[in-house]
């Protein structure tokens, strides 16, 4: 019954060597966000999608990008990774922003490792 | 901007004791949101408040929002090594914008059986 999915839980990658983390759901939902969350710190957003349309936070790094090619799936691409993009990254969803406390569900993160 | 400060930080507390969380806010809040989190996994709702003096409980855990909507407080009643993990109280970072949670840096919770 998983309804948000992220696949690897857990990623190694080389110190600028791109990588693709990716989110899945099954909640049929129209918003998905992209976290951040760093050792012992809470979760920052990073950017979300509503449908199609993409929001980037103002603070959000160029080196992350997004990609959603349709309503199930979401990609987080890392361009050139720094040893300080070494976190955990979380996708969540939640049904729309038309209303607001719109709960959002999500999944399992996935830990990135930078050598 | 808003911030959401959590206390204590971390709490150590005996099998069967009771325990309280809670969740400050520097401006009114209009969604609160708690969540735990696992070591090393994703976010698990427990429950969201609206309405100031709004009161939710689900199995042990009972969640309060304050009148002035500024103060939130999550109570874990006979508290089980099952609760320990990371408590995180959320809120939204806009009023009528859903979507962009603020989060608070969390309070870890262990349980000695």
């Amino acid at each position: 019954d998983a309804m948000v999915i992220q696949n690897p839980r857990y990623q190694v990658t080389q110190f600028g060597k791109p990588v693709t983390l990716s989110c899945s759901q099954t909640l049929n939902h129209n918003v998905m966000y992209w976290y951040q969350q760093k050792s012992s710190q809470a979760p920052k957003l990073l950017f979300h999608y509503y449908d199609k349309d993409f929001n980037n936070e103002a603070d959000t790094p160029d080196n992350f990008q997004s990609r959603r090619p349709n309503t199930s799936f979401c990609f987080l691409d890392i361009r050139s990774p720094g040893l300080g993009d070494a976190a955990m990254y979380l996708c969540a969803t939640s049904l729309s922003l038309a209303e607001k406390e719109e709960t959002q569900y999500f999944g399992p993160g996935t830990r990135l490792l930078v050598l | 901007s808003q911030e959401l400060e959590q206390s204590p930080q971390s709490l150590i507390v005996q099998e069967g004791k009771n325990l309280t969380i809670n969740c400050t806010s520097s401006k009114t809040l209009y969604g609160l949101y708690w969540y735990k989190q696992k070591y090393g996994e994703g976010l698990i709702f427990l429950m969201m408040l609206q309405k100031g003096g709004e009161e939710k409980s689900h199995e042990k855990i009972t969640a309060k929002l304050d009148e002035k909507k500024q103060q939130s407080s999550l109570h874990i009643t006979a508290s089980q090594p099952s609760h320990a993990g990371i408590y995180l109280c959320g809120a939204d970072a806009m009023y009528n914008q859903g979507g962009k949670l603020i989060f608070g840096q969390g309070t870890e919770l262990s349980v000695k059986p």
